[in-house]
């Protein structure tokens, strides 16, 4: 089936160790986007890649890793995790953004992850 | 930087009822508006995307509207259903930055 999907769904995981979450889209759309949710701040863009090998930061990329090798996968690691990391976090694929011909963004159900 | 603020927070309506969502934004320089939907547990559909140069679109029984000079947008939704219920957020897209507001809960009662 097309889509979108992040793995794990679920993760716990102590302070100081790196964690990836894998994002997958079989659409092969040009962006992919990582998006963390918090209550009291909302969703916020981490990192968004425009490409195979091209990445930039978004709002809060402090603490965060992303590469991207095939247009299909964008994974993102935590090299050292810290309590603040917990959150729910999203990634998202679009054909088109950052331009006035932008194309909706499609989410994935998302990783919830705990760090104790 | 952009600010998105959503009103209300939360909304309780019978169902049938017409109503009215709303989002605000403080910088007007933006390429789009997208309209969300997030049920509990779940990642964000895409509703409707109005671009900047287009002040509104429709899509079944939902109708969003785009001012940009005044820095609003409005969700429209037409006789509302009990699966209507979940949360609804607005995103503002600018120069390589997409700005969420906190969503406003919509609860439609049977």
């Amino acid at each position: 089936d097309a889509g979108i999907t992040q793995s794990p769904r679920y993760k716990i995981t102590e302070t100081g160790r790196q964690v990836t979450l894998m994002c997958h889209q079989t659409w092969s759309h040009s962006y992919m986007f990582w998006y963390r949710q918090d209550l009291g701040h909302g969703l916020r863009l981490i990192y968004y890649s425009a490409a195979a090998d091209i990445t930039d930061k978004g709002e809060v990329p402090d603490g965060y890793v992303v590469s991207r090798s095939k247009t299909e996968n964008f994974p993102l690691t935590l090299e050292s995790a810290t309590r603040s990391q917990t959150s729910v976090y999203f990634c998202a694929s679009s054909e088109l953004y950052g331009t006035g011909y932008d194309q909706p963004q499609h989410f994935g159900d998302g990783t919830r992850l705990s760090i104790l | 930087k952009q600010e998105v603020t959503q009103i209300p927070a939360a909304l309780s309506v019978p169902e049938g009822e017409n109503l009215v969502l709303n989002c605000s934004f403080t910088d007007s320089a933006i390429y789009n508006l997208q309209w969300f939907r997030q049920d509990p547990g779940k990642g964000l559909t895409s509703l409707l995307l109005i671009q900047s140069s287009q002040r509104e679109q429709t899509s079944g029984r939902l109708n969003a509207s785009l001012d940009k000079s005044s820095g609003r947008s409005t969700l429209y939704i037409a006789a509302s259903q009990p699966g209507d219920s979940a949360t609804y957020l607005c995103a503002v897209s600018g120069y390589y930055d997409m700005r969420f507001g906190a969503g406003t809960r919509l609860t439609v009662k049977p």
